[in-house]
């Protein structure tokens, strides 16, 4: 089986815009969870989504949402960018029961 | 709220020397316990998890681990490191009724031949 896939890999933005990510997850997998990644606060949970449902979001600002899409695929979105958004982005996917998490290899964003 | 705590930030390590990572975890429910790993520029790699059953787990590469419910902790070993095991090692929890991962802050392991 194809592994998690995320798209861009690498993208590069000034303040103020808005970006959009992408993860298609592991054939069959309907869980898809996202975690922003970074030297000073480590890997924190973004949100998840199950069946193009939001279970669970982290403490993030408005700014970042997402979404899942019927086939499973999942996009997250960050408004207004800041300097602080710049990071790794790391999409995970999983099947029933949920506790196995596998990861894509993540979008590097840099905000300037 | 859990929490994860990885008692070492940073591990240098002679090839051919044993390895062993410390993870510590506080819950207040039952959890699942993970490892993982990341090697620069990429994602992360599952080296292994604990579910249920056997308290010692094992999993790629070499790697096993040990749960420890009575120390909530869940330590990583592996007897034997190369040069290619020198990344940047995760312990994570999830609780059995979530579906968020908490990660430990990462331990990097600089293997030297």
């Amino acid at each position: 089986k194809a592994g998690v896939t995320q798209t861009p890999r690498y993208l590069i933005k000034t303040r103020g815009q808005q970006v959009t990510l992408s993860c298609s997850p592991i054939s069959g997998h309907r869980s898809v969870s996202w975690y922003q990644q970074t030297p000073g606060q480590g890997l924190q949970f973004l949100f998840e989504y199950f069946s193009e449902t939001q279970r669970n979001k982290g403490n993030f600002p408005g700014r970042f949402s997402g979404r899942q899409f019927s086939n499973s695929r999942s996009e997250m979105n960050v408004s207004t960018l800041e300097l602080g958004d710049s990071a790794l982005y790391l999409c995970a996917s999983s099947s029933p029961p949920q506790e196995t998490q596998y990861f894509g290899p993540g979008t590097r964003l840099l905000v300037l | 709220a859990q929490s994860v705590t990885q008692l070492d930030s940073q591990v240098p390590v002679f090839e051919e020397a044993p390895v062993e990572l410390r993870c510590n975890y506080s819950s207040s429910v039952s959890v699942y316990l993970f490892w993982y790993v990341q090697y620069p520029n990429q994602g992360l790699q599952l080296l292994l998890k604990y579910l249920s059953g056997s308290t010692l787990v094992k999993g790629i590469n070499g790697f096993e681990a040990e749960f420890n419910k009575s120390q909530t902790s869940f330590h990583l070993r592996k007897p034997s490191v190369h040069i290619s095991d020198t990344a940047e090692y995760f312990c994570a929890v999830i609780l059995t009724n979530d579906y968020k991962l908490s990660f430990g802050a990462g331990t990097t392991v600089t293997v030297r031949a």
